[in-house]
């Protein structure tokens, strides 16, 4: 049984490029959640996912983050104009059912660096 | 911002002690979780305390909340150098509908054999 992946698991950005790192969480996961981790920190949440609708975005820290989940299954989330602030590791987690008392499975991550 | 607060952020012990960890939170939440981050890999979900529990049990762990306190416990016993990880606690708001999970800075255990 595949768990939620990630990729790239790494990458380097010079600053002002644009990313997109991709999440494909276990088939069948309603609910989908994007978080950011800085070194030596607990996670961030970005946005949530329930199918292909982003219910909440609140998390992201600026209008050069978007993300997107068209056919309710496999997720993007795409940096533009990256700056150094926006190292850190990228964590895609999904949830079978809609709700918090659902437990969260977790990818690795992608660890962005900017330089 | 981070909502849970851990304690102590690092802990160091012998293979076959207890260890526990403390996280205090701020706001009025459903449930409280706790996750396990090995050195370069993901979030391992470990064990979900409701609202409405006051301890839970599963294998080596023991998990006791206090609503009235804001606060939750994590203890390992019979540690093992497996163990060592960094331990975050993870709390969902009471109100608002939001899915989200707020995590605290973690707690570092180092177990050394």
């Amino acid at each position: 049984g595949a768990g939620v992946s990630q990729s790239p698991r790494y990458k380097v950005a010079k600053r002002g490029q644009d990313v997109a790192l991709r999440c494909d969480p276990i088939s069948g996961h309603v609910s989908l959640f994007w978080y950011q981790q800085a070194l030596g920190q607990g996670p961030e949440f970005l946005t949530y996912f329930q199918n292909e609708a982003q219910l909440d975005k609140s998390g992201l820290p600026s209008d050069r983050f978007f993300a997107e989940r068209p056919e309710g299954s496999v997720s993007t989330l795409k940096i533009q104009r990256t700056q150094q602030e926006d190292s850190a590791v990228y964590l895609c987690a999904s949830s079978l059912f809609r709700g918090v008392r659902y437990e969260q499975y977790f990818g690795p991550g992608t660890r962005l660096t900017v330089t | 911002s981070q909502q849970g607060e851990e304690d102590p952020q690092a802990l160091s012990i012998q293979e076959g002690e207890n260890a526990t960890m403390n996280c205090s939170y701020k706001t009025s939440i459903n449930n409280l979780q706790w996750y396990r981050q090995n050195s370069g890999r993901g979030l391992v979900h470990l064990i979900l305390i409701r609202s409405n529990e006051r301890e839970k049990h599963s294998g080596r762990l023991r998990v006791t909340l206090d609503t009235s306190k804001k606060s939750s416990s994590l203890l390992i016993t019979a540690s093992r150098a497996a163990d060592t990880a960094s331990y975050f606690c993870a709390t969902d708001a009471e109100q608002g509908g939001s899915e989200k999970l707020v995590f605290g800075k973690g707690t570092k255990l180092t177990v050394n054999p």
